[in-house]
């Protein structure tokens, strides 16, 4: 069963406009979440998180908005560039030093 | 930043022999590392937590007779998958978070292993 899913397998964006990601998840008791790129054969590299007391948190062209009443996240990229074609993985974790829970990922293509 | 190492980046063996892959946390000491494992087109899935002096704690339907993790520092965890076979194939990825850090922190990602069982 799925804790943490990412619904679109892909998403195609044109350079300079925004791209939004989304993500839901099912375990209410996942209090950090954060959004990682991954390009093949490397591992994911952190891009932002935010913990559960809040709604949105801000790194300059990233944004995460949290809605933790219908338990939805999403990663707004604007704007938007040819660099950020990657895979973004969406994740989650409980209190603690404890493992990430990931979605399954969505392929997104910047087309200049 | 917290800089997690892994090697052999890519390996190929052959089917029944055993694979020895490191992960090593290069500036920071972790006591506890999580080892992942990604199949083409799918998500991360965690296979195990290695734990510095004690047993590894491993997944449902994670084999720990096949996959036989060792976390003897504070510094390094190893991953032997043991009698590998073509269904082993995947890209094996280890992580760890800097404990200098909140537990609310992100984990920090080694480069990954591709193996490749023939």
């Amino acid at each position: 069963d799925q804790q943490v899913k990412q619904n679109s397998p892909s998403l195609s964006v044109q350079e300079g406009r925004i791209s939004i990601l989304n993500c839901d998840y099912t375990n209410s008791m996942f209090d950090y979440f954060l959004w990682y790129k991954k390009y093949p054969a490397e591992g994911p590299t952190f891009l932002i998180s935010i913990s559960s007391i809040k709604d949105k948190n801000e790194d300059g062209r990233f944004t995460v908005f949290l809605n933790k009443s219908a338990k939805h996240l999403s990663l707004h990229i604007v704007p938007s560039q040819p660099g950020d074609s990657a895979v973004y993985f969406c994740a989650a974790s409980e209190a603690g030093n404890t493992p990430l829970v990931f979605g399954k990922g969505t392929r997104l293509s910047v087309i200049a | 930043g917290a800089v997690v190492s892994q090697h052999p980046s890519r390996v190929i063996c052959k089917s029944g022999t055993s694979v020895k892959i490191e992960c090593r946390s290069l500036d920071f000491q972790a006591t506890t590392m999580f080892w992942y494992r990604q199949f083409p087109k799918q998500s991360l899935m965690l296979m195990a937590t290695s734990n510095e002096g004690s047993k590894a704690t491993y997944e449902q339907g994670v084999e720990k007779d096949k996959f036989l993790i060792n976390h003897a520092s504070l510094t390094l965890s190893t991953l032997t998958v043991t009698s590998a076979h073509p269904e082993d194939s995947s890209f094996y990825i280890c992580s760890a978070r800097d404990p200098r850090r909140a537990n609310d922190s992100p984990l920090h990602f080694g480069n990954g292993t591709r193996l490749t069982v023939t």
